[in-house]
């Protein structure tokens, strides 16, 4: 079955960039999700990525997918105290079958003042 | 600001209790979705509906949870009898179709399940 794999942790200084990266196996993903949860608080969808797209851009968030290589990527730009939270991404499509959505298991992200 | 609602938000229970969780998907949502989120585990969907049809249950342990969708503005998580195992955050989701098994999906707040 699909899985999708993120790192555990990430932590960067306010004011820089963060990268926050995914890899997912199933080669038929038609979107790929990227989802905040702050503590005590449900998930948040961010931004998702139609699979024949290379790159999305929304505000201070960039999306980039490498579908040859499967890999997916989120950039925070300026990065804030705010922004600290648990990252999810996201894969749907053909062979997650009727399971809609597949989560990696989170990255949590710190930023230090 | 159109949003998912859950309730309650806490509950703590004592094994062998009953328990209902119930969800407001947002207006002019077809789908609804229930997750599981633990440490060990993660996110784990136990079931979801598509104009109040159930889809696909087949995350969710059938001997004692049961999903229903009585209306288009209610939808309900029961576990009967609960279990210390069942202790995990519920979310309830609700969703636009953008293509074949793929969905923008919008969460509620959570249950936080305690059973003892």
């Amino acid at each position: 079955g699909e899985d999708v794999e993120q790192s555990l942790f990430l932590s960067v200084r306010e004011g820089d960039s963060s990268v926050i990266n995914c890899t997912y196996t199933d080669s038929s993903s038609t979107y790929l999700y990227w989802y905040k949860q702050e503590p005590g608080a449900g998930l948040q969808l961010l931004t998702y990525i139609f699979s024949n797209m290379d790159m999305k851009q929304d505000q201070r968030l960039t999306v980039l997918l490498n579908k040859k290589d499967k890999h997916l990527s989120l950039r925070i730009a300026d990065t804030q105290t705010g922004d600290s939270a648990i990252y999810f991404c996201a894969s749907s499509g053909r062979d997650t079958g009727r399971r809609a959505l597949t989560f990696g298991s989170g990255t949590r992200l710190q930023v230090q003042p | 600001d159109a949003r998912v609602t859950q309730t309650p938000r806490h509950k703590v229970t004592e094994m062998g209790q009953e328990v209902t969780m119930r969800c407001q998907p947002i207006l002019g949502h077809n789908t609804v979705f229930w997750y599981r989120q633990t440490m060990m585990q993660g996110l784990e969907l136990l079931a979801y509906f598509r104009n109040r049809a159930p889809l696909d249950d087949s995350g969710m342990p059938k001997d004692r949870f049961s999903a229903e969708m009585p209306d288009a503005t209610l939808a309900t998580l029961k576990i009967q009898p609960s279990e210390p195992r069942d202790s995990a955050v519920y979310f309830c989701a609700s969703g636009l179709i953008l293509g074949r098994e793929s969905y923008e999906q919008y969460f509620g707040p959570g249950t936080r399940l305690t059973v003892t």
